[in-house]
């Protein structure tokens, strides 16, 4: 049981370039989401989903876009990366059908925008 | 609005120690859960354990254990003889009442030396 996937591991891209970031989960799990992590920052949400169809933005959106085509990916595109996109971002799911359940994370993807 | 506060940035301890990890949260909802999790050097982040709001029974699992009190909004960790194999970032959580998004304080990074 692989639980969430993210690839790459890592990146660097040039300002302006595009992106995305892998996700996978096969827990069969409903709700997935985004999150980045910055330096004293903590995690904050970028994009999450509730169910195949179905995302909305979170607490950091802008410069994101994300779609929900099956259960089992959640992709994130950086349309036009900007230095500010440096950080390290965690993909994470969880069972929905449990409200209380814990996120599953991912190994994350540090990502360099110069 | 709800809100994740961990006071201390940075905890450095001698191996045997005990240290508590202080976690205060915010919220309006009447419903809610409580997470913390542990972010090794490796950078994964590994859940600990999970709170709801109508059990404030403390918990500990081996040399782990926590305080949680609603009438303080507090949810604190307390290691007990503290490992080298400790040292890592400390995130408290709170999970809103709808069940989208974890709201995460930003972090207490513990240092165990020997």
């Amino acid at each position: 049981n692989a639980g969430v996937t993210q690839t790459p591991k890592f990146q660097v891209l040039k300002t302006g370039q595009s992106m995305t970031l892998q996700c996978a989960q096969d827990m069969n799990h409903e709700y997935m989401s985004w999150y980045r992590q910055d330096p004293g920052m903590g995690l904050r949400l970028i994009h999450y989903s509730v169910g195949a169809g179905i995302t909305d933005q979170g607490e950091v959106p802008n410069g994101y876009n994300v779609s929900r085509s099956t259960t089992e990916d959640f992709p994130l595109r950086l349309l036009s990366a900007a230095p500010s996109q440096t950080s390290v971002y965690f993909c994470a799911s969880r069972a929905d059908s449990f409200y209380n359940s814990p996120l599953h994370f991912g190994n994350g993807t540090r990502l360099t925008v110069t | 609005a709800q809100k994740v506060t961990q006071a201390q940035t940075e905890i450095s301890v001698v191996e045997k120690e005990d240290v508590t990890l202080d976690c205060v949260y915010e919220t309006r909802d009447t419903t809610y859960y409580l997470f913390w999790y542990k972010q090794p050097p490796s950078g994964e982040l590994v859940f600990l354990i999970r709170r709801n709001s109508f059990d404030e029974q403390n918990e500990i699992s081996g040399r782990y254990s926590w305080n949680f009190q609603k009438s303080t909004s507090s949810f604190n960790f307390t290691i007990t003889a503290s490992q080298v194999v400790d040292s890592a970032v400390y995130f408290c959580a709170l999970f809103n009442q709808a069940g989208t998004a974890l709201i995460f304080g930003k972090g207490t990074t513990l240092s165990v030396s020997s």
